[in-house]
């Protein structure tokens, strides 16, 4: 099976702090994905990265940055982080054969104050 | 650009009931998947459906099927005999065809189902 882990569930963080959000996929997939789900809006792209060191800007890339050093894990930072930041975060994988099947991971339910 | 709407924020259905969720996306691509994704209160997105636009057959997992209307742009869900865990928010999403894995799922908003007892 397919395993898709984030460093955390819930995390709280004060405003301007630098906070990063880690995803590690263990099935060798080139391609994947920040989301952010927020109530009545869905999940929404970040960013997504296709291969080491590679990464497009998503839907809604302002705030953030990513990190792909490793083919399986994927980073999300949040340069100085404010309280619209405040969301449920999401991260997927995909092989570059997967015909449109995103595992996810569990989810990371952040708290900016 | 893609669109995905999915009309229904809440829905409700008795336990073993049948239950439908709507879906309608605009593209204007010919090569694309729909896919239905489930989000129990566990917050793990698992797939439960896939349709290629390609083919004219149904979808069927189980107790879930799809009703794929292609050119009204329409992908439906069907769950027959509902459970208990059927409670989750569903997300109906598109994906063009053409790029492999590296084209990028938009999801509709979702739609909370629960399921009564």
């Amino acid at each position: 099976d397919v395993k898709v882990t984030q460093s955390s569930r819930y995390l709280v963080k004060r405003t301007g702090e630098k906070v990063f959000l880690e995803c590690v996929q263990d099935m060798d997939h080139e391609n994947m994905f920040w989301y952010r789900q927020d109530p009545g809006l869905g999940l929404r792209l970040i960013y997504f990265s296709y291969d080491v060191k590679m990464k497009e800007k998503g839907d809604i890339p302002e705030g953030y940055s990513v990190s792909r050093e490793k083919k399986e894990r994927f980073s999300l930072i949040l340069e100085s982080a404010s309280t619209n930041q405040t969301s449920m975060y999401l991260c997927a994988s995909i092989p570059q054969s997967g015909q449109g099947t995103q595992y996810f991971g569990p989810g990371t339910r952040l708290l900016v104050l | 650009a893609q669109t995905v709407t999915q009309s229904q924020p809440e829905m409700s259905v008795q336990e073993a009931e049948t239950v439908t969720l709507s879906c309608t996306y605009d593209t204007s691509e010919n090569n694309y998947y729909l896919f239905w994704y489930k989000q129990p209160p566990s917050r793990q997105m698992i797939l439960v459906i896939r349709q290629e636009a390609y083919k004219q057959q149904n979808a069927t997992e189980n107790r879930f099927s799809v009703n794929f209307q292609k050119a009204a742009k329409s992908f439906s869900l069907k769950i027959s005999d509902s459970q208990l865990g059927d409670t989750a928010m569903y997300f109906c999403a598109f994906m063009r065809g053409v790029g492999g894995g590296s084209e990028k799922l938009v999801f509709g908003k979702g739609t909370k189902l629960t399921v009564n007892p």
